[in-house]
């Protein structure tokens, strides 16, 4: 059964940092993309991060770049997500999703059920 | 404010056909293929249809998607109580170089 669990939420400060990890099991974790997309309380969607099958392509939304960073580490079948700089509109429920194929541009077939990060102060 | 456009809120009675839209532009919509998830209630959300209209397995016959130009729609007929959630639109947008997803719409089984 594919499963991927998010873990690393919590309560920080804003300027603070966070690093929030997906475990993956269930399939063979580098045949795939994967990506982080939060919600917010009460709200949409929104892609945060991607990275293909190897690592080697990333890609983040505008309103986090240059201050999280996406990695992988395929021998431990394992997504992360290093937060820095947090500000209170970064608070969100935080969800890891598989795409359907190696790279960052295939369409999420499996979702975490997300890890909660508060930004407050 | 997101980058594509979607009712906020659709309705219907049980067996009626509802349809969501979901207008974007030549960078997104117009150039690569629509995906549509649903979210039932505290629930993480769910691929409902890929590539403007394919249907994951398990996914009912019931749920279809189509593209024109920059707009796209789902179309969910036989409405059932099951159906009610929130539903979002999401596309590659070439010149962002990301994802974007529609803001959303709640469907309310009445």
């Amino acid at each position: 059964e594919v499963q991927v669990v998010e873990s690393g939420g919590g309560v920080v400060r804003p300027g603070g940092s966070l690093t929030l990890s997906c475990a993956a099991s269930g399939f063979t974790f580098d045949d795939y993309g994967m990506s982080w997309v939060r919600q917010a309380p009460g709200k949409g969607l929104e892609w945060v991060s991607g990275i293909n099958w190897s690592g080697g392509s990333t890609g983040y939304a505008g309103s986090v770049k240059g201050r999280f960073t996406i990695s992988r580490d395929n021998a431990k079948n394992s997504l992360y997500l290093q937060m820095n700089s947090l500000r209170a509109e970064d608070t969100a429920l935080y969800h890891c999703a598989r795409g359907q194929r190696g790279t960052m541009t295939a369409p999420f077939d499996f979702w975490g059920q997300g890890t909660l990060v508060t930004v407050s102060s | 404010q997101s980058v594509l456009t979607q009712p906020p809120s659709a309705s219907g009675t049980p067996g009626q056909r509802v349809t969501i839209s979901c207008s974007g532009s030549t960078s997104n919509i117009g150039s690569d293929t629509v995906n549509w998830y649903q979210q039932l209630p505290g629930t993480a959300p769910k691929l409902l249809i890929y590539n403007n209209n394919q249907r994951p397995s398990g996914v009912p016959d019931r749920f279809s998607g189509s593209k024109s130009g920059t707009s796209a729609s789902l179309a969910i007929s036989g409405l059932q109580s099951e159906d009610e959630a929130d539903y979002f639109c999401a596309v590659w947008d070439d010149s962002l170089h990301g994802w974007v997803f529609g803001g959303g719409t709640k469907l309310t089984v009445l």
